[in-house]
């Protein structure tokens, strides 16, 4: 069954530093998300990508992220530089025809900020 | 605003029992869609059960099913006959659509921590 994957599963950076967490998306999707979940928290969406664009992003989402799709199966999430507070867990996810399909979650990128 | 509850931080159970999750939301959509997702130690987002709001049957998937109050805004899992690797984190979620770009996000819940016990 296809799945949606991420690398790495640990990253650790200095405050400061640029990081880039990779996601590869399920083949035939075209939507495609990145959320966040800090530690104890609930999972909070920060960002959807369709049509090499994105389409829509939270509040979270400034200026020190962005989001690229370099080639046709890599999604990418770069944070500018990293700040203690961006440490949490990134989950990328996609869907298929319309937005309103089931989003499948990849097993997501555990960040730490030091 | 468009929210999700779950007001039930930990739940335990013993295995071959049945337990039930509870979860409410608020919005003034008519149509809408709602899921379970399951988060085991690992962390990664696993999802259980989806529920379109148009249909008034309630969705199930094996031991999985739900119990959805369209009126009364609830959306309960139930699981039966409760196994060892159901211990997770369960979270509720409601898919709103993002204006005018015909995408949509999930607004999760707090999610509800569910132990079984041997």
């Amino acid at each position: 069954e296809p799945e949606v994957t991420q690398t790495p599963s640990h990253q650790v950076t200095q405050m400061g530093q640029e990081v880039i967490l990779r996601c590869v998306p399920i083949s035939n999707h075209l939507y495609f998300y990145w959320y966040r979940q800090i530690l104890g928290q609930k999972v909070e969406f920060l960002v959807s990508f369709y049509n090499n664009e994105i389409s829509e992003k939270s509040e979270i989402f400034d200026d020190q992220f962005s989001v690229e799709r370099p080639d046709g199966s890599n999604f990418t999430l770069k944070i500018r530089s990293t700040k203690l507070e961006d440490s949490a867990m990134y989950f990328c996810a996609s869907s298929d025809r319309t937005g309103t399909d089931t989003q499948y979650f990849g097993p997501g990128t555990r960040l730490t900020v030091l | 605003a468009q929210t999700v509850t779950q007001s039930q931080p930990e739940m335990s159970v013993q295995e071959a029992e049945t337990v039930t999750l509870s979860c409410t939301y608020d919005t003034s959509e008519n149509n809408y869609y709602l899921f379970w997702y399951k988060q085991p130690p690992s962390r990664q987002m696993i999802l259980v059960i989806r529920q379109e709001a148009y249909k008034q049957q309630n969705a199930t998937e094996n031991r999985f099913s739900v119990n959805f109050q369209k009126a009364a805004k609830s959306f309960s899992l139930k699981i039966s006959d409760s196994q060892l690797g159901d211990t997770a984190m369960y979270f509720c979620a409601f898919m709103k659509r993002l204006g005018a770009s015909g995408t949509y996000k999930y607004i999760f819940g707090t999610g509800t921590r569910l132990k079984v016990l041997a």
